[in-house]
């Protein structure tokens, strides 16, 4: 079965310290990875995306995430974190091309980020 | 450039009524995808439209759930009757071209089914 799985329900962090929000995957063929963040009452926002090419993608407000094929991660970081960093973050898969899941993003259950002054 | 809007935010109703759900996309997005999410998890879809053209429903539950995107364009998610255990907020997302594109979410519906 596909799925994607963020195995911290919450992650605490001092303010100007970093963060890493983990996110492992298991789906077939070569995925597309996403990175989505959602404040209260609000819809999710596109943070970032892995479709090919340089394992380190770059993202919005700072954040980044490194791909990695042999662990099949697609962890978030960011080198300083802020308060207003603080959010509910998921991680989600999209299989390539060609597989019966051709454009259904596939949803982790997301990670509460918590920064603290 | 506006969002993908939905309405309405909020909705109340009792158990076996009927209540529907608007979105209308980001303008030039011939993609449509309605999600649900329950609390404390994440998305799952629904539905997903390719124009007006519905090419995944698989997770929809066809026996009270329908959807239409007449034109292209808009859409409505119908549910007939509802049930409790449907309480969740209803996502509309919607994206252009191909797979790799991220998809830009609406801020959602919440439904209380009481």
């Amino acid at each position: 079965a596909q799925s994607v799985a963020q195995p911290e329900d919450q992650v605490n962090v001092a303010e100007g310290n970093p963060l890493t929000v983990k996110c492992t995957y298991s789906v077939s063929g070569n995925p597309y990875l996403f990175w989505y963040v959602q404040y209260p009452n609000r819809g999710l926002q596109f943070l970032l995306k892995y479709i090919t090419g340089d394992n380190l993608v770059k993202g919005s407000y700072g954040f980044e995430a490194e791909f990695n094929k042999s662990q099949t991660s697609f962890h978030l970081k960011k080198p300083s974190a802020l308060v207003s960093d603080s959010a509910l973050y998921f991680c989600a898969v999209r299989p390539q091309e060609g597989s019966s899941n051709t454009g259904k993003l596939i949803f982790g259950q997301g990670t509460t980020l918590q920064v603290k002054p | 450039e506006a969002g993908v809007v939905q309405s309405p935010r909020y909705k109340i109703i009792e158990k076996k009524q009927p209540v529907a759900f608007w979105c209308n996309p980001i303008s030039g997005h011939n993609t449509l995808y309605w999600y649900l999410q329950n609390l404390g998890q994440g998305p799952e879809l629904l539905i997903r439209y390719e124009n007006e053209e519905a090419v995944d429903d698989s997770q929809l539950p066809k026996d009270r759930f329908s959807a239409e995107r007449l034109k292209g364009v808009d859409s409505t998610l119908k549910i007939q009757p509802a049930e409790l255990g449907d309480s969740a907020v209803y996502l509309c997302a919607s994206s252009a071209g191909s797979s790799y594109n991220e998809q830009f979410f609406g801020p959602g519906t919440r439904l209380t089914v009481l």
